[in-house]
C-alpha cells in the first residue's frame, strides 16, 4: 500500500516557466510534509516543508500548497531556472512516529534554457 | 561541519557474502534510518532507529540488520547479500521538534552491486 503518490514523474519546463509536483497522501496522522530536492550523485537535501494547519508555505521561488481536506500538497516552482533541474521527493512523516518517512516515486524536473 | 558520512561509497560484491556499511552523524540526533533507493520506486525506508538500543522496521527490512550501539552511530547489516539488494542506499539524520519539523540530513549515498 503506497502511503503517498507523486504525480507526475517527469517534468520539462521551459526555463522562466512554473513547475508544479503533486502528492496526495492516506494517513492523516501525518504532521509533516516535506518536499526534499537531489542531484545527481549527491542526497537528497530539504527544500521546503509544511505543517497541515496552514495551507501555504513559500519560500522564494518555492511554494507548498496543502489542501488537508483533500489530502493533497504541492510543490510550485516559480520562475524556473535550468539550476533547479533535478529530483524532487515529498515525503510525509509524523503523528505518534517521528522515525516513519514515507516518500513519493519522485520527479525529475528538466529546466530547458 | 554538521553532516553524515557513510562508507564505503561504492561496493561491489558477491551473493552470499556478509557486508556493513557504515554510517555516522556529528549532530547529535535520535533519530536516524536507512533507505534504498530504486529508479521509480524513490526512497524507501528500511529500518529507522528512534534512540540507542532502539530499532523497528520501515517498509522493506527484510535481508537487513541494523544495530544502534552509539548515538552517532548506526550501521547496515546485509548478512547473506542477494543481486535484489542491488541498490543506492542513503543513510539519513533526523532534527526532531514541533517547530522544526523532522528534516531529514542524507549521507552522500552508497551504490551497492550484488553479483
Amino acid at each position: 500500500q503506497q502511503q503517498v503518490k507523486q504525480s507526475p514523474q517527469s517534468l520539462i519546463v521551459q526555463k522562466g516557466g512554473i513547475s508544479i509536483i503533486n502528492c496526495a497522501y492516506e494517513n492523516t496522522a501525518f504532521d509533516y510534509f516535506p518536499w526534499y530536492q537531489q542531484f545527481p550523485g549527491k542526497g537528497p537535501a530539504l527544500l521546503i516543508a509544511i505543517r497541515p494547519d496552514v495551507s501555504e508555505k513559500k519560500e522564494g521561488r518555492f511554494t507548498i500548497s496543502f489542501n488537508k481536506s483533500a489530502k493533497q500538497f504541492s510543490l510550485h516552482i516559480m520562475d524556473s531556472q535550468p539550476g533547479d533541474s533535478a529530483t524532487y521527493f515529498c515525503a510525509a512523516s509524523g503523528g505518534t512516529n517521528a522515525g516513519k518517512s514515507t516518500f513519493g516515486d519522485g520527479t525529475t524536473l528538466t529546466v530547458k534554457p | 561541519e554538521a553532516q553524515v558520512t557513510q562508507n564505503p561509497r561504492y561496493l561491489i560484491t558477491v551473493t552470499g557474502k556478509k557486508l556493513t556499511v557504515t554510517c555516522s552523524q556529528n549532530m547529535n540526533h535520535e533519530y536516524m534510518s536507512w533507505y534504498r533507493q530504486d529508479p521509480g520506486l524513490g526512497l524507501r525506508q528500511i529500518y529507522y532507529s528512534m534512540n540507542v538500543e532502539v530499532t523497528d522496521k520501515g517498509d522493506v527490512p527484510e535481508g537487513y540488520k541494523v544495530s544502534r550501539k552509539e548515538k552517532r552511530n548506526f550501521p547496515l547489516i546485509l548478512e547473506s547479500p542477494s543481486p535484489n539488494q542491488t541498490s543506492l542506499y542513503f543513510c539519513a539524520s533526523t532534527r526532531t521538534g514541533f517547530s522544526l519539523g523532522n528534516e531529514q540530513f542524507f549521507g552522500p549515498g552508497t551504490r551497492l552491486t550484488v553479483l
